[in-house]
């Protein structure tokens, strides 16, 4: 079946090093969101990418899409400990009206 | 209310029991999803409302999970017949038209069946 595997699954950085998650699907996808859940929280979107190549920036956040849209990764530069928590990626089916979300990333910063 | 709300918001159930689960979207928002979050784990697609189309219910794991949407506004999810592995964080959203659009989620229901 169609999935959105992200890696990866967990990762330890210390404060100020940079992080990437890598969101990957199994099929062509018509656009891409990513959203933050901090620890006990929900789902809060950050952004959503549509175009082939797109490349969006949020302050030290990068997000970018890939050429074939079948990828896309999320990068933070010089992390803060308010950057924790989970990063989900979620992508609509090429033809469908749906999102499958990606497993997700667990940022731990450690100060 | 400016977000999406849902209620209770802990649930505690014997195996075998029956229970609701209530979502009320963002005034407005004519599309209404519910999701489920096992520890640890993604987020899992269950059933989606979008005005007044038949909901998409492709996403509901048995026949025991179901889904009201009442007036176009609030919604309940029904679980029968609870089962441990029901456990998990169930999620409320809405959007203004449909998919494409962000998704605002609640805060959530946490289920634990004993």
């Amino acid at each position: 079946g169609q999935q959105v595997m992200q890696i990866p699954q967990y990762q330890h950085v210390q404060e100020g090093e940079d992080f990437t998650t890598y969101c990957n699907s199994s099929t062509t996808l018509s656009n891409i969101q990513w959203y933050k859940q901090r620890p006990g929280g929900h789902p809060v979107f950050l952004i959503q990418l549509v175009k082939s190549g797109e490349v969006k920036k949020q302050k030290r956040l990068t997000f970018q899409f890939g050429e074939a849209k079948k990828n896309s990764s999320l990068h933070i530069t010089a992390t803060q400990t308010t950057d924790v928590g989970t990063y989900f990626c979620a992508g609509q089916i090429s033809g469908t009206y749906k999102y499958i979300f990606g497993t997700g990333t667990r940022l731990k910063v450690l100060a | 209310g400016a977000g999406v709300s849902q209620s209770p918001s802990n649930k505690v159930t014997e195996k075998g029991k029956d229970v609701e689960l209530r979502c009320d979207p963002i005034s407005g928002h004519t599309a209404l999803y519910w999701y489920r979050q096992s520890l640890g784990q993604g987020l899992e697609f269950l059933i989606y409302f979008q005005g007044n189309s038949a909901p998409d219910k492709s996403g509901l794991p048995s026949d025991r999970f179901s889904a009201e949407r009442t007036g176009g506004s609030v919604s309940t999810l029904t679980i029968q017949r609870t089962q441990q592995e029901d456990s998990a964080v169930y999620l409320c959203a809405s959007s203004k038209t449909g998919w494409t659009d962000t998704q605002y989620f609640g805060p959530g229901t946490r289920l634990t069946v004993l």
